[in-house]
């Protein structure tokens, strides 16, 4: 059974701050690692599908790294924005996604 | 942009009722997902379908789950006879390509409630 666990579970920052976290995942048999961002009420939406060793992706003020050896992957949010709380989920797999418990964040403005 | 779209947007039932979850997933997409999350727990993975058979499935997913593209549109789930334990969002999702590739897209949700 693949564990796919993140870390921390909520997070609270003021607007303007930078913040990261975590997704952690057994390294064996490796395809692909996904990020979502699911706001209250409305769809997952995709971030990012990262597939190699050392990959780095952006969109926008969100960017994301892939360690596929030690098995981990982090999220990063620069400056951040009212709109930017939700819960960011990370989930690993092929056709079958396994996914964390997510990081739920609130930004204080 | 094109969306998935699911109906309806809540349920509720009686144990034992069986229930029909529907979803228009986005319409070139080749590959479809049902996933569930039970309240406080992870999102967890039911089943695939690709090329008009389940090609992956859970442990969760058993004969009292079954899933159908009827029209070439829609596709739907069906939970034969429910139990409590059931009750959770169930998210349908799809692909162009497989996700070892693709993002999925996903809809928005059934709330489903087991009385």
């Amino acid at each position: 059974i693949l564990n796919v666990e993140q870390s921390p579970q909520s997070l609270h920052v003021q607007e303007g701050d930078s913040t990261n976290f975590t997704c952690s995942f057994p390294s064996s048999n490796f395809y692909a690692l996904h990020w979502y961002r699911w706001e209250t009420a409305k769809s997952p939406e995709a971030l990012f599908v990262m597939t190699l060793n050392g990959d780095e992706k952006k969109k926008g003020r969100i960017s994301a790294t892939l360690n596929t050896k030690e098995g981990y992957s982090y999220l990063y949010i620069k400056g951040s924005q009212p709109e930017d709380s939700a819960t960011y989920l990370c989930s690993r797999g092929a056709q079958k996604l396994v996914f964390g418990q997510g990081t739920r964040l609130t930004i204080n403005p | 942009e094109p969306e998935v779209t699911q109906t309806p947007s809540h349920q509720v039932t009686q144990m034992g009722q069986e229930v029909i979850l529907r979803c228009v997933p986005i319409s070139n997409h080749l590959y479809f997902y049902w996933y569930r999350q039970i309240l406080g727990q992870k999102v967890e993975f039911l089943v695939s379908f690709y090329n008009n058979e389940i090609s992956e499935k859970s442990e969760i997913f058993d004969d009292q789950f079954s899933v159908e593209r009827p029209d070439g549109s829609n596709f739907t789930l069906k939970i034969r006879s429910t139990k409590l334990e059931d009750s959770a969002m169930y998210f349908c999702a799809s692909s162009y390509a497989g996700a070892t590739n693709e993002k999925l897209f996903f809809g928005s949700g059934t709330q489903l409630s087991v009385l």
